[in-house]
């Protein structure tokens, strides 16, 4: 069964240094998606992205973050400066283009640490 | 204000008992409610979704409009149910966010 996956598994960095998550979700999925869920917290939404552009984004989506789909299979989250209060799981979604439910799959996770 | 309750944060049951994951949610119009589940170390995947109406691993829920409640029950709980469980919400609109509450920690014991 097809899987999104997402690399690296954990990413250890200095704060103030740039990250970039990768994605790779389900191959005829269009719709595509960012969560995090800091430690102890719930799982918030930070953008969606369809058909080469955000479609929807929370207060956390700020200018430090951004999101692309370089190819035709990754889909990206960068973030440009990072601060200690990013630290947290970040999970990537996909979601079928008509399919009738909002049923998203999400993939592992990366675990970003800010030191 | 969209929003997900999960009033529990852990749920400790026995092997063979009943259980009821609480859910309530504020929302206007006619939402998807649905019921993820993370086991230990696994991705989130999804358990339940309220349009389909179905029973899996034994688990239902009943979406209640006017106590705007979607609990997860499963009359008699086993070990392999031990894990995160989160109530999800979408507006019903195509490609929206999932908006989660905190999530329900169930743990069953023999």
């Amino acid at each position: 069964e097809p899987e999104v996956t997402q690399t690296p598994s954990h990413q250890v960095t200095q704060m103030g240094q740039e990250v970039i998550l990768r994605c790779v979700p389900i191959s005829n999925h269009l719709y595509f998606y960012w969560y995090r869920q800091i430690l102890g917290q719930k799982v918030e939404f930070l953008v969606s992205f369809y058909n080469n552009e955000i479609s929807e984004k929370s207060e956390i989506f700020d200018d430090q973050f951004s999101v692309e789909r370089p190819d035709g299979s990754n889909f990206t989250l960068k973030i440009r400066s990072t601060k200690l209060e990013d630290s947290a799981m970040y999970f990537c979604a996909s979601r079928l283009q008509g399919a009738q439910y909002n049923e998203q799959f999400f993939g592992p996770g990366t675990r970003l640490t800010v030191l | 204000a969209q929003r997900v309750t999960q009033p529990e944060k852990l749920l400790s049951v026995f092997k063979g008992a009943p259980v009821e994951l609480k859910c309530n949610y504020s929302y206007s119009g006619s939402p998807e409610l649905f019921w993820y589940v993370q086991y230990s170390r696994q991705r989130l995947q999804l358990l339940l979704r309220h349009i389909s109406r179905e029973s899996i691993k034994g688990f239902t829920a009943d979406l209640n409009k006017g106590e705007t409640s979607f609990h997860l029950k499963k009359p008699f709980a086993q070990e392999e149910d031990s894990a995160m469980y989160y109530c999800a919400l979408s507006p019903n609109q195509a490609g929206t966010a999932l908006i989660f509450g905190k999530g329900t920690t169930l743990s069953v014991s023999s």
